[in-house]
């Protein structure tokens, strides 16, 4: 079975300061990761995933993940953030051999304090 | 662009009216899926369904049901809406693959039960 967990539902970072958003999961299988971005009223886009290959991700809008399998983690960075940057962040996995449907954490809201 | 189309954005009804939300993409997906997202909870997986006239329950199936009868198309159905129904409704689709699929999602469909 698979599991996400997303460490602190809030986070505020500064303008210009890093992000850093943990995600830890849970699966009995090598699994696919997946980081997700919802603005305000709006569904959830695709940041970056993560497969198989090279453990360090780079996604959109600067965002980079890396696959960490000793520490099951899949934490989501960002150098400097950015005010558009705020927004809701869900990480998600799957199971490569089984069903093709997403396990989602319970989400991350980002503030961007100017 | 893949677009997934969902056919109503805000809906408010009344306890025990039947609810139809529709969903369209647009890219030949051959998964297409309905989450419900509320606060605190993340996205929990309804239904899903991999082929036309095909359907498997997901994590919180009871109140529901779908309908899909042609590729494109994904159904919700509320027969008898609850006030614990209040909720975002999000619909996504994929490629079929070994779990490395992109879901793309539509814009959700948020709705209110009086």
């Amino acid at each position: 079975a698979q599991s996400v967990t997303q460490l602190g539902s809030h986070v505020s970072v500064s303008e210009g300061a890093l992000v850093l958003l943990r995600c830890n999961y849970s699966s009995s299988v090598p699994p696919y990761l997946f980081w997700y971005v919802q603005y305000p009223n709006q569904g959830l886009q695709l940041l970056l995933k993560y497969t198989t290959g090279a453990t360090l991700v780079k996604g959109i809008n600067g965002f980079e993940a890396e696959f960490k399998k000793s520490e099951t983690s899949f934490h989501l960075t960002k150098p400097s953030a950015h005010m558009s940057d705020a927004a809701e962040y869900f990480c998600a996995v799957s199971d490569p051999f089984g069903a093709n449907n997403l396990f989602f954490g319970t989400g991350t809201r980002l503030t961007v304090i100017p | 662009d893949v677009k997934v189309t969902q056919s109503s954005r805000y809906l408010v009804k009344r306890t025990g009216e039947k609810v139809f939300l529709e969903c369209v993409q647009d890219m030949d997906h051959e998964n297409m899926f309905w989450y419900r997202q509320d606060p605190g909870l993340g996205l929990r997986l309804i239904y899903f369904s991999y082929d036309v006239k095909m359907k498997e329950k997901g994590d919180i199936p009871e109140g529901y049901s779908v309908s899909r009868e042609k590729k494109e198309r994904f159904s919700l159905i509320l027969e008898s809406t609850s006030t614990n129904q209040t909720s975002m409704y999000l619909c996504a689709s994929s490629f079929r693959g070994r779990g490395g699929g992109e879901l793309f999602f539509g814009e959700g469909s948020r709705l209110t039960v009086l």
